[in-house]
């Protein structure tokens, strides 16, 4: 699976939109991109995936861009909950094989201030 | 309810203690996945079963062995703890149609 890149943290106000980056200059052409977050020492939860074009959920959006290098995480309204653990990941429908392991790096820390 | 559950939430042990640590899903889901989350690490893939009958190894397997009693039910058994067991560990399940995996509270096990 591809590789990717997030900033280790940022900062949104609430209410305001909190937009997280991800590259994957690497990901080819049968990857999707998936997003899940992590509140502290919770279980893992998903947000959204997509592969090329641009998805929209209850919980945020995700803008691909058309090489697919890079991708954006958006949450609209940002709320004092959405504090947390973002990992972008990367990975194949393919790849059964491997048993669908998901991949976590170091994520982005997304602190929603008052 | 939540849809996947674990237990015990909490566990504290002794080195060389057996233990057994439960997962079940209300989802329907075919696929269930053990995991342990160490900090700095993230996830690593320890046990993976995609039906009843079938169970495969992840990337930590040593020192664990896991059971799929039925379809909602996946048991990780730690049959000779030791220190460096002390994790989150975590359930999840997914379906085939549908790849995202939704993950149980966690345990968080210490082993002294």
């Amino acid at each position: 699976d591809a590789k990717t890149t997030q900033p280790p943290s940022m900062d949104c106000a609430e209410g305001r939109a909190a937009n997280l980056p991800c590259n994957h200059s690497t990901i080819s052409g049968n990857e999707y991109v998936y997003w899940y977050r992590q509140i502290h020492s919770q279980g893992p939860q998903y947000i959204i995936h997509g592969l090329k074009n641009n998805e929209t959920n209850e919980m945020a959006s995700l803008i691909i861009t058309e090489d697919r290098k890079s991708s954006t995480l958006i949450l609209p309204h940002a709320t004092l909950r959405d504090t947390a653990v973002y990992y972008c990941i990367v990975r194949s429908h393919m790849r059964e094989t491997s048993g669908s392991r998901l991949t976590f790096g170091e994520g982005t820390q997304l602190t929603v201030n008052p | 309810d939540a849809d996947v559950t674990q237990t015990p939430r909490n566990r504290i042990t002794k080195t060389g203690k057996r233990i057994m640590l439960e997962c079940s899903q209300t989802k329907g889901h075919d696929r269930m996945y053990w995991y342990r989350q160490d900090p700095g690490l993230g996830l690593r893939l320890i046990y993976y079963s995609f039906d009843v009958k079938d169970i495969n190894k992840g990337e930590i397997s040593d020192g664990y062995s896991v059971s799929r009693q039925a379809q909602a039910k996946f048991s990780l058994s730690l049959e000779s703890a030791i220190p460096n067991q002390t994790a989150l560990y975590f359930c999840a399940t997914s379906t085939g149609v549908v790849r995202e995996q939704y993950f149980g509270p966690g345990t968080r096990l210490t082993v002294t």
